[in-house]
């Protein structure tokens, strides 16, 4: 595997589920992000991750858990969402020393129903 | 608050022709970097060029290249000799401190 994997691909899942997105990248990068895009909208940086600790949170709802347990992985666990949370989430990775150039996955389509 | 916009959601270009996409950005920071970043249907998002605020140079990369204007607070990419593989949706990015701010986006569509 090279670069930036997600999954899974596609995610249908309902209201009341518990489901988990996963990232993994391979470019030894220190600094990984979750968006979410919808359409007709800007791309929406939820979380980052600086060397393992978040350093931004932009008011993501609660439902909506993170989690960074080391460098090349990152998760983003989902519980009770709702269907205006049905979008792509991109996750991405980048040096920080090389002016935070991001490397995108593939992303994952949710839908909420 | 910083922002980006993108005032063109679609252009169309020949083949072998050249467009320009525009992107304007407002910020209070010295120090930045801007990006566009190329997401073709249903594929992954890539970097197509990159630039520097403090480099007074404009950036380029083969057939794309930028005219980056500080002051103007303007950031727009050229594609030179367009070809059917740059039909897309181009993002411009504003990088500062803990800021990561994406436009809406351009679809562009080359016509053969």
């Amino acid at each position: 595997e090279t670069g930036v994997t997600q999954t899974p691909r596609h995610l249908v899942m309902g209201m009341t589920n518990k489901k988990s997105l996963k990232c993994e990248q391979h470019l030894g990068h220190n600094a990984m992000y979750w968006y979410k895009q919808s359409a007709k909208k800007p791309l929406e940086l939820m979380f980052v991750y600086n060397f393992k600790e978040q350093t931004e949170n932009n008011s993501v709802p609660s439902r909506f858990s993170p989690e960074c347990p080391n460098s090349s992985h990152l998760f983003l666990h989902l519980h009770t969402l709702q269907p205006e949370d049905s979008a792509l989430y991109l996750c991405a990775s980048s040096q920080i020393a090389t002016g935070y150039e991001q490397y995108f996955g593939p992303g994952t389509r949710l839908t909420v129903t | 608050a910083q922002t980006v916009t993108q005032s063109q959601p679609e252009m169309s270009v020949q083949e072998a022709e050249t467009v320009t996409l525009s992107c304007t950005y407002d910020t209070s920071e010295s120090d930045y970097y801007l990006f566009w970043y190329k997401q073709p249907p249903s594929r992954q998002m890539i970097l197509v060029i990159r630039q520097e605020a403090y480099k007074q140079q404009n950036a380029t990369e083969n057939r794309f290249s930028v005219n980056f204007q500080k002051a103007a607070k303007s950031f727009s990419l050229k594609i030179s000799d367009s070809q059917l593989g740059d039909a897309a949706m181009y993002f411009c990015a504003y990088v500062g401190t803990y800021k990561y701010i994406f436009g809406t986006g351009t679809r562009l569509k080359v016509l053969a």
